[in-house]
């Protein structure tokens, strides 16, 4: 069974708009870490954005925000006024402590283009 | 962040022969060491799992015995694709952690091309 799922193949969104990435998860591992990347061209993993399975409050960093709904096992992305350089692949990625030792595992991604 | 320094970032290599890619921990101590395959437009595959000291576990379906991994070192770990075909043409990339509560930060990757 799919851990990580992104169901989105391909976003567009307008230069200045927001977008919003979904992602959902599947554990039964009480204490997990969802991860967001940002994976250029170049092929670099850019780490983006952190939430803790405990955290109770959304994680943001910068433009990036997480909307995190533990309930509905979903850790969507926001980017907020997109830029054309945040055009890229996105990442999903889950981290469970106890049932997989803490490999990170990752959704089928996200290509984001943003347009000018 | 921590550096994570991935070596060499692009390599071709004849069909047959073997070639080594090297992934370095820069400032910590790597206790544990993840490898990576990519294909284009596909998500990261989680080959195996290396821990300094010990044999690295496999996921399911790689091939131990053509994707050999040391991990001799707490700041290095090295993938070697033996006997290389066209098909393990891929993007490889590594990450390391220092402990399993810490963050994995990745290296940046190795294209490697089998001619």
């Amino acid at each position: 069974a799919q851990k990580i799922t992104q169901t989105q193949p391909g976003m567009f969104v307008q230069e200045k708009e927001a977008v919003t990435l979904d992602c959902t998860y599947d554990t039964s591992d009480p204490s997990y870490g969802l991860f967001w990347y940002k994976q250029p061209s170049s092929g670099e993993m850019i780490f983006l954005i952190y939430q803790g399975s405990y955290d109770q409050q959304n994680a943001t960093e910068g433009r990036y925000s997480l909307n995190f709904q533990k309930a509905r096992k979903s850790a969507n992305l926001v980017i907020s006024a997109s830029q054309l350089g945040d055009s890229a692949m996105y990442f999903c990625a889950m981290r469970e402590l106890y049932n997989q030792g803490g490999k990170l595992i990752f959704g089928q991604g996200t290509e984001l283009s943003v347009k000018p | 962040g921590a550096v994570v320094s991935q070596h060499p970032s692009r390599v071709i290599c004849k069909s047959g022969t073997s070639v080594k890619i090297e992934c370095r921990s820069l400032d910590f101590q790597a206790t544990t060491m993840f490898w990576y395959r990519q294909f284009p437009k596909q998500s990261l595959m989680l080959m195996a799992t290396s821990n300094e000291g010990s044999k690295a576990t496999y996921e399911q379906g790689v091939e131990k015995d053509k994707f050999l991994i040391n991990h001799a070192s707490l700041t290095l770990s090295t993938l070697t694709v033996t006997s290389a075909h066209p098909e393990d043409s891929s993007f490889y990339i590594c990450s390391a952690r220092e402990s399993v509560n810490t963050e994995a930060f990745f290296g940046q990757g190795t294209r490697l091309t089998v001619v």
